[in-house]
């Protein structure tokens, strides 16, 4: 079975500083990963997805993940936080059902970015 | 391309009401799949479904929820009798088609799947 662990619940940062949102998984078989993003009263976003090709993934407005195995890891981040970033992220792996991609989100990490 | 579309954005009822939430997948896309997030929590799986078929409901609940996915327009989710606890934010996810697994051992390809804005049942 497959599980994802986001390990915090709250992130807080400064604008222009980096940001860290932190992932663990657990998957019988190599994984597909992916972030999504999602601003206030609205839909889902992705971010990025891992499908085991490069381990440094990189995704949209200057976010990246590394997919690390021997960590079962993979975390989010991005260089220099924007206040527009300020939402709810949530790490995702895909599930093994069947054969059909069945999501299994963490409970969301919500960023919040001040001046 | 008009993305996933999904009706009313926003849904009142009173207790033992029936609630009904629309989904129009993607152009082009024949699998729909539906999640609940109740409030402060992630989005949990609830019901796969193929144009015709449900292929997985095993997060559906087994009284008062019902899905449908037809030949011809959208899905629809339909929640009999609500009470207070099925308040929460519906979304509907497209995708274009299942993921071929090449090697047993690994997991299915990542087909990215599309989401709507939700749906959010309130109720009274």
């Amino acid at each position: 079975a497959q599980s994802v662990t986001q390990l915090d619940s709250h992130v807080s940062v400064s604008e222009g500083t980096p940001v860290l949102l932190r992932c663990n998984y657990s998957s019988s078989y190599s994984p597909s990963l992916f972030w999504y993003v999602q601003h206030p009263n609205k839909g889902l976003q992705l971010l990025l997805k891992y499908t085991s090709a490069a381990t440094l993934v990189k995704g949209i407005n200057g976010f990246e993940a590394e997919f690390k195995k021997s960590e079962t890891s993979f975390h989010l981040t991005k260089p220099s936080a924007h206040m527009s970033d300020a939402a709810e992220y949530f790490c995702v792996v895909s599930g093994h059902a069947r054969g059909y991609n069945k999501l299994i989100f963490g409970a969301g990490t919500r960023l919040a970015v001040h001046p | 391309n008009a993305g996933v579309m999904q009706n009313p954005r926003h849904l009142v009822r009173r207790r033992g009401q029936e609630a009904r939430l629309r989904c129009s997948p993607m152009k082009g896309h024949s699998h729909v799949y539906w999640y609940r997030q109740l409030p402060e929590e992630g989005l949990k799986f609830m019901v796969y479904l193929q144009k015709e078929n449900i292929i997985d409901e095993s997060g559906m609940p087994k009284e008062r929820f019902s899905a449908e996915f037809p030949k011809e327009g959208p899905s629809i989710l339909r929640i009999q009798q609500v009470v207070r606890g099925d308040s929460a934010a519906y979304f509907c996810a497209s995708s274009p088609n299942v993921p071929k697994r090449t090697n047993p051992g690994l997991g299915p390809g990542a087909n990215v799947l599309t989401f709507g804005a939700g749906s959010r049942l309130t109720v009274l």
